[in-house]
């Protein structure tokens, strides 16, 4: 079965410092897309950054980016400058087909890392 | 505003009780789906659409139905609640059926008693 993992149930950061959120994944597709979506109280999904496995520059938005690691099929999104507005809960994505062989696609889902910043 | 309206946002219902959860999006988007979040389970893939008139299985199907008669709308039936469906439902579509980009509704909170 395809996955994603979150192996950080929940992490902690003072405001302005630096923290890594970590994801691994499995798959046997050659090109695939990976996402970091969050949610804050609000309970809305916001994407937050996006990756496409053919690139092999890490992607960037802003104070947020990833280390992306094919190889070793890793998808970890560093949050610089933490603000309070950062507390909320990560997921960590992957598209994968729906049916093994077919062509339509789905999001799967990590269990989500909840992020606390302190002030 | 664009984007994906869910309504309701919060509904209690009965085991045993049918409603649907409506979906609407104005991005002209073919690809609708929906997915449900559990505690500690991440989201999950019920049911999805890549267009009007064309629906398909996801993960976790039983006890909900969908069908897609317009591009805008995808509304999620749930037959006969069970308690086991009590979940925060989440819409969302994409402008391809292999697209990267998604975008969610914000979510239905439905309990059942």
């Amino acid at each position: 079965a395809q996955t994603v993992t979150q192996s950080q149930p929940e992490m902690s950061v003072q405001e302005a410092e630096t923290v890594t959120l970590s994801c691994t994944y499995d798959t046997s597709e050659s090109d695939y897309y990976l996402f970091w979506y969050k949610q804050p109280p609000s309970r809305q999904m916001i994407l937050v950054i996006r990756q496409e496995a053919y690139k092999q520059q890490n992607a960037t938005e802003n104070r947020f980016s990833v280390n992306f690691q094919k190889a070793a099929k890793s998808f970890s999104l560093k949050i610089s400058d933490s603000q309070l507005g950062d507390a909320a809960m990560y997921f960590c994505a992957y598209r994968t087909r729906v049916k093994s062989g077919g062509s339509n696609y789905k999001l799967t889902f990590g269990k989500g890392t909840l992020l606390t910043v302190n002030p | 505003n664009a984007g994906v309206t869910q309504t309701p946002k919060f509904q209690v219902l009965k085991t045993g009780q049918s409603m649907t959860l409506q979906c609407a999006q104005d991005m002209n988007h073919e690809y609708m789906s929906w997915y449900r979040q559990d505690p500690g389970m991440g989201l999950r893939l019920i049911h999805y659409s890549v267009g009007a008139g064309i629906t398909d299985q996801g993960e976790v199907p039983n006890g909900y139905n969908v069908s897609r008669s317009t591009t805008e709308d995808f509304p999620l039936r749930l037959l006969s609640a069970a308690p086991s469906q009590t979940s925060v439902y989440f819409c969302a579509s994409s402008n391809r059926r292999d697209s990267y980009g998604y975008t969610f509704g914000s979510g239905t909170r439905l309990t059942v008693v």
